[in-house]
């Protein structure tokens, strides 16, 4: 099963600033999902992130807020742009290791606190 | 539009009893229908899924659970509850487009 990494694991923002989240794989994935998961919430996809092409976002989420990279099969960036307190949240990635199985494998997440 | 609902936010159940956790689902097709656990702090894991054929699915960890066309559920079972499994659980519904939609999660407390 695939390894995922994420960083940072947590940090404390301060409002209008930027975050990146780093999502490091250990195989080669075709198929990366971020998903936020609000305190006392379930998770709700933000964006698929393909590998050569820009990230397809979900309603309610916009490309200016959440700036994505996917520059190879093995990593991906998140960016949390202009932050504000409704923001914290935990962030976590996930993929499909193997198309079609319906199998997401998660990171542990990146818990954010805007102040 | 697909939903997934988890109508029990906290279940608390003694060590050794049985486990019911329930999941309603709302989805035009057959679905993927998923179930994950979260433990504190860490990411989530996939218990079981179900994609076709019987409708009843073993899982990891003595979980089971039974997709149930008519009733647009996908319970989730385990006979004896470990104190291990005190936990979030979500259920999850994939479309056939690689998207998936999680419900809102239980929390199980198991009590000594």
């Amino acid at each position: 099963s695939a390894v995922i990494s994420q960083k940072p694991s947590r940090d404390i923002c301060q409002r209008g600033t930027s975050l990146t989240i780093q999502c490091q794989v250990d195989s080669q994935v075709t198929m990366m999902f971020w998903y936020r998961q609000q305190p006392g919430q379930s998770l709700t996809l933000i964006a698929t992130a393909n590998q050569g092409s820009e990230a397809t976002y979900e309603s309610g989420f916009v490309i200016d807020k959440f700036p994505i990279s996917r520059p190879n099969l093995t990593f991906s960036t998140l960016t949390v742009s202009n932050m504000s307190p409704e923001d914290s949240s935990i962030y976590l990635c996930s993929v499909e290791e193997q198309t079609n199985t319906g199998e997401l494998f998660f990171g542990e997440g990146s818990r954010l606190t805007v102040l | 539009a697909q939903s997934v609902t988890q109508p029990d936010i906290h279940i608390t159940v003694s060590e050794g009893a049985s486990l019911e956790l329930r999941c309603n689902y709302s989805y035009g097709a057959t679905p993927y229908l998923f179930w994950y656990v979260q433990s504190p702090g860490q990411g989530l894991q996939l218990l079981l899924k179900y994609f076709s054929g019987d409708t009843l699915v073993q899982g990891i960890k003595g979980f089971e659970a039974e997709f149930k066309r008519s009733q647009s559920s996908f319970n989730l079972r385990k006979p004896s509850v470990h104190w291990s499994d005190a936990a979030e659980y979500f259920c999850a519904v994939g479309d056939h487009f690689n998207k998936f939609y999680f419900g809102s999660g239980t929390k199980l407390n198991v009590k000594p």
